[in-house]
C-alpha cells in the first residue's frame, strides 16, 4: 500500500510569488491534515479535511493560504503571494478516521524556501 | 489551548547508552499522547502511543508511560543503537471537537554515535 506522498519535494521561490503544494493520501482515508515546521520550531497544524469539507482551518495563517480537496482525494496547498516567513517544510498527514486511536500517517514533507 | 513542552535537545549519546526525551502537556481534557519519530529523509512515522493515563506505549525497544499526576510522557530506550538517531517529536491530541488535530512539540535530536 502506498504511503502519503507530497510533492515537490522542495521548492525555492521568490517572495511575491506563487507555489502550490499537493498531497496525495493513503487510498480510503477520508481525513487529511496540513501542518508546518517553520525554522526548527515546533509542528503547527494548518487544517483538517473530512473528504472534501474543511473541518478545522484554524490553523491557517492568514488569507495568502488557500487550500482544496476536491473531490475529497488530493489535496492542494497554494501560497499567494509568498512571503519570507512562509519558508519551513509542509507535512501532509492523513488517517482513515479522526481521534486519538487513529494513527496519522505522514508524508515527507515539501520543504518551502522563499527568497 | 493545548500545548506540548519537549526536551530541548540537541542530545548526542555513545551507542547502547540511556536515552531519556522529557514531554510535559497542558491540555483541558485527557488528550492521547504520542511520540513520532522522523529519519533523515523520510517523513514522520508513529513510534508510541498512549490513550488514557497509565498507559504504557512501547515499540522498537522505546517506551513512554502516560502519567496524569505530572502530566508527563517521557520517551525512554534503555540501550540505544546508531540507527535510532532521528528527530523526536512529542505530541498530543485533545480530542473532542479537535478531530485529531496533533498538538507538538519542538522537536528533539538525538545522534547516537558508536
Amino acid at each position: 500500500e502506498a504511503g502519503v506522498t507530497q510533492f515537490p519535494s522542495h521548492s525555492v521561490i521568490e517572495k511575491g510569488q506563487t507555489v502550490t503544494l499537493r498531497c496525495d493520501p493513503i487510498s480510503g482515508h477520508d481525513n487529511l491534515y496540513w501542518y508546518r515546521r517553520v525554522m526548527g520550531k515546533e509542528i503547527k497544524f494548518l487544517l483538517h479535511f473530512v473528504k472534501e469539507s474543511k473541518q478545522d482551518e484554524s490553523g491557517m495563517p492568514n488569507n495568502r493560504f488557500l487550500a482544496e480537496r476536491t473531490g475529497g482525494t488530493y489535496s492542494t496547498l497554494k501560497v499567494q503571494p509568498a512571503e519570507l516567513e512562509d519558508s519551513g517544510v509542509y507535512f501532509c498527514a492523513s488517517s482513515q478516521k479522526p481521534g486519538g486511536w487513529y494513527e496519522q500517517y505522514f508524508g515527507p514533507g515539501t520543504r518551502l524556501t522563499v527568497t | 489551548g493545548n500545548s506540548v513542552t519537549q526536551m530541548e535537545g540537541p542530545v548526542t549519546l555513545s551507542e547502547e547508552a540511556f536515552l531519556t526525551i522529557n514531554c510535559t502537556y497542558t491540555a483541558t481534557g485527557y488528550p492521547s499522547l504520542f511520540w513520532y519519530v522522523q529519519y533523515p529523509g523520510e517523513g514522520l512515522q508513529l513510534l508510541l502511543k498512549a490513550t488514557k493515563a497509565d498507559d504504557k506505549g512501547s515499540n522498537k525497544g522505546f517506551e513512554a508511560t502516560y502519567r496524569k499526576e505530572t502530566t508527563s510522557f517521557h520517551l525512554e530506550k534503555g540501550s540505544v543503537q546508531v540507527s535510532d538517531s532521528a528527530v523526536y517529536f512529542c505530541a498530543g491530541n485533545a480530542g473532542g471537537t479537535s478531530y485529531g488535530k496533533l498538538t507538538f512539540g519542538q522537536g528533539t535530536i538525538l545522534t547516537v554515535h558508536p
